[in-house]
């Protein structure tokens, strides 16, 4: 069955501390995608990958960083320096060429504790 | 700039038919997506249109006009499954997507 998994479903951080969310995807997806969804707003796009060792920066890249060593996967990390990680975070993956629909995973909610 | 324009929220009646706009102003395009989202969940992908006109799919349907910018989602005979929000997004020509706010989409007995 193939899809985008993300781990974990719910994620608590202390202050100061990093943490990494986990997105897999067995689909065969060139492109893969990371976005924020803040309560009473859009999706908005922290970084994407279309390509292995490669990425780019999104709208809002500043506290997170990403790595895109192997193809199914692109874990996202949110650093000390994102002073309001408090989200829905929501990984996609995609076909590379328009008209290409995003899937997306399940999400991880991140807290701060 | 980028901006896409969506109603905060609609209410209708189970049965009855439902109009969502979007209206846009992108820097590129290369399509409009629409996505359904239930509340806690992964969006799901509704429709794509890249030329005038409308596409049916079903109980939806997706028009464009791209010399206006604007593009609705219609859906029918609405049941209380359709409550969630509707997001708006459009393919820059980067290949990145710009999403509106989205609409909540509430369907009352």
């Amino acid at each position: 069955d193939g899809g985008i998994t993300q781990s974990p479903k719910y994620l608590f951080r202390k202050e100061g501390q990093n943490v990494t969310l986990s997105c897999e995807q067995n689909l065969n997806h060139d492109a893969m995608y990371w976005y924020r969804q803040d309560p009473g707003q859009g999706l908005r796009l922290i970084y994407y990958s279309q390509i292995v060792n490669d990425f780019q920066k999104g709208d809002i890249a500043e506290g997170y960083s990403v790595s895109r060593e192997k193809k199914e996967s692109f874990p996202l990390t949110v650093t000390s320096a994102q002073k309001n990680p408090t989200a829905f975070y929501l990984c996609a993956s995609s076909m590379v060429g328009g008209g290409r629909p995003q899937h997306f995973g399940d999400g991880t909610r991140l807290s701060i504790l | 700039g980028q901006n896409i324009d969506q109603p905060t929220e609609m209410t209708a009646t189970e049965g009855a038919i439902v109009q969502i706009n979007c209206t846009y102003q992108t820097s590129g395009f290369n399509g409009l997506f629409w996505y359904q989202q239930h509340a806690g969940e992964a969006p799901t992908f509704l429709s794509y249109n890249v030329l005038d006109g409308l596409e049916e799919k079903g109980r939806f349907s997706s028009f464009l006009s791209r010399s206006k910018g604007y593009s609705y989602l219609l859906l029918k005979e609405l049941q209380m499954k359709d409550s969630a929000s509707y997001l708006c997004a459009v393919n820059s020509n980067t290949g990145k997507l710009i999403f509106g706010q989205g609409t909540t989409l509430q369907v009352k007995p």
